[in-house]
């Protein structure tokens, strides 16, 4: 059964830093995995889809990697805003004919002016 | 062109009663799924779509759980004989069974039972 792990849980930060999120998986026979934003009360918007056969994806000032073999993806976030704040959350699914999602717990995120 | 929607928003009810949650997807996108968030327990699928083949229901967690989707579009959740661990936001997505399989998701149905 496949696992998703966030870490850390959550994050505070000033306005301006770099940072990164983490997320691992215990099944790397993964087909592609999202990367979302939920704020309070809302639902989920997707912000990277990286495909298996992909290394990373890019938007904006985000950027998405994906280590499929050792089961491992990262969310970089440059130049922190107060308006990232939010909770991440990654997902994985395991291919075409089984495309539903298991999701970590999510990372809970602060970034102060 | 318009995302997923969901009905209601939000949702009161009393133990015991039945609920009826209602999910209409981007248009043109053939699968179709329900997840459930609770507090502290993350998000967890229900049950999927695809096409016109057989739902997976593998994740709806009681027989008081059911959904239909009608036409190959809207779907329903119902939920029997609520109970206050139902408590939750529903929330459906859709995608498309070409290219990368991305799924969008609706705003969700936070549903209430006291």
């Amino acid at each position: 059964k496949q696992e998703v792990t966030q870490i850390p849980a959550a994050l505070s930060v000033p306005e301006g830093e770099n940072l990164v999120l983490n997320c691992s998986f215990t099944d790397s026979a993964i087909y592609n995995l999202q990367w979302f934003r939920q704020d309070p009360g809302k639902g989920l918007t997707s912000l990277l889809l990286i495909q298996s056969s992909q290394r990373e994806q890019t938007s904006g000032r985000l950027n998405a990697s994906l280590d499929k073999s050792s089961g491992r993806s990262t969310l970089y976030i440059a130049a922190s805003q107060p308006g990232d704040s939010a909770t991440y959350l990654c997902a994985v699914s395991q291919g075409p004919g089984y495309s539903t999602l298991t999701f970590g717990k999510g990372t809970m995120l602060l970034v102060s002016p | 062109g318009a995302g997923v929607s969901q009905s209601p928003s939000n949702k009161v009810t009393e133990k015991g009663k039945d609920v009826e949650l209602r999910c209409d997807p981007i248009s043109g996108h053939t699968a179709l799924y329900w997840y459930r968030q609770s507090l502290g327990q993350g998000l967890e699928f229900l049950i999927y779509f695809q096409g016109n083949s057989a739902p997976d229901k593998s994740g709806l967690p009681s027989d008081r759980f059911s959904a239909e989707r009608t036409g190959g579009s809207v779907s329903t959740l119902t939920i029997q004989r609520t109970q206050q661990e139902d408590s939750a936001v529903y929330l459906c997505a859709s995608s498309s069974l070409t290219g990368i399989y991305e799924q969008y998701f609706g705003p969700g149905t936070r549903l209430t039972v006291t």
